[in-house]
């Protein structure tokens, strides 16, 4: 089964408005990974969030992750229609050795 | 630059036959994976190596093998191809934990 589970499944709004994503996880991480995807094209790397942090930013990017809940968020702030993507959450389970399981994705839709 | 490349890109194949999809990466990295990627379900690992001559089973490997006899080649192999194998393949390479992962462009096989 996944281990991450990602709401919701697809989201649509407006220029300008902010993203949120949110993933959920099972087991003990030692670090998540969120991803983003164009259409057609391979997985890039947004942003790495360690067990010990507690919210990372990079740019418009805004993750947190609250262990205690199992659970992480990606905010966009000020979203762009060059931001239209899926984006997936992938954690690094500890004591799996190095493996990425990922979510089933969010699919974002950001209208000009 | 460093790279990570799947070949070919897209495939047709027919039930039954044994398919090869090619994965290199020049990063050096030890770590290397092969997910599948269908609607509904996210990116499912399929193999994993953590280095030469290393090889692992992922949560979908029924019908796949890989074999890892260096370190910039990871092939995966359907040993017989059958219908619901369907789908996008990604090869996936990273260097060590707490680390991101670099993926490929991705292959599209078509089972007839």
């Amino acid at each position: 089964s996944q281990q991450g589970e990602e709401d919701p499944q697809a989201l649509s709004i407006q220029e300008g408005e902010n993203a949120t994503m949110n993933c959920s996880y099972k087991t003990s991480i030692n670090n998540l990974q969120w991803y983003r995807q164009n259409s057609g094209r391979g997985l890039v790397h947004l942003i790495l969030i360690r067990s010990n942090e507690r919210e990372k930013h990079s740019g418009r990017l805004r993750v947190t992750l609250d262990t205690s809940k199992k659970s992480s968020s990606l905010l966009i702030t000020a979203s762009r229609a060059a931001d239209t993507a899926s984006y997936f959450c992938a954690t690094d389970a500890y004591n799996q050795g190095g493996k990425l399981i990922f979510g089933q994705g969010t699919e974002l839709s950001v209208k000009p | 630059d460093a790279e990570i490349t799947q070949s070919p890109r897209h495939k047709i194949t027919e039930t039954g036959r044994q398919v090869t999809l090619a994965c290199h990466q020049t990063w050096n990295h030890n770590n290397m994976f092969w997910y599948r990627q269908d609607l509904g379900h996210g990116l499912r690992l399929i193999h994993y190596s953590y280095g030469v001559q290393d090889t692992n089973k992922g949560e979908v490997s029924d019908g796949y093998s890989v074999s890892r006899s260096n370190t910039e080649d990871l092939p995966l192999t359907l040993e017989s191809a059958a219908s619901s194998q369907t789908s996008v393949y990604f090869c996936a390479s990273r260097d060590t934990l707490n680390t991101e992962a670099f993926f490929g462009q991705g292959t599209r096989l078509t089972v007839v």
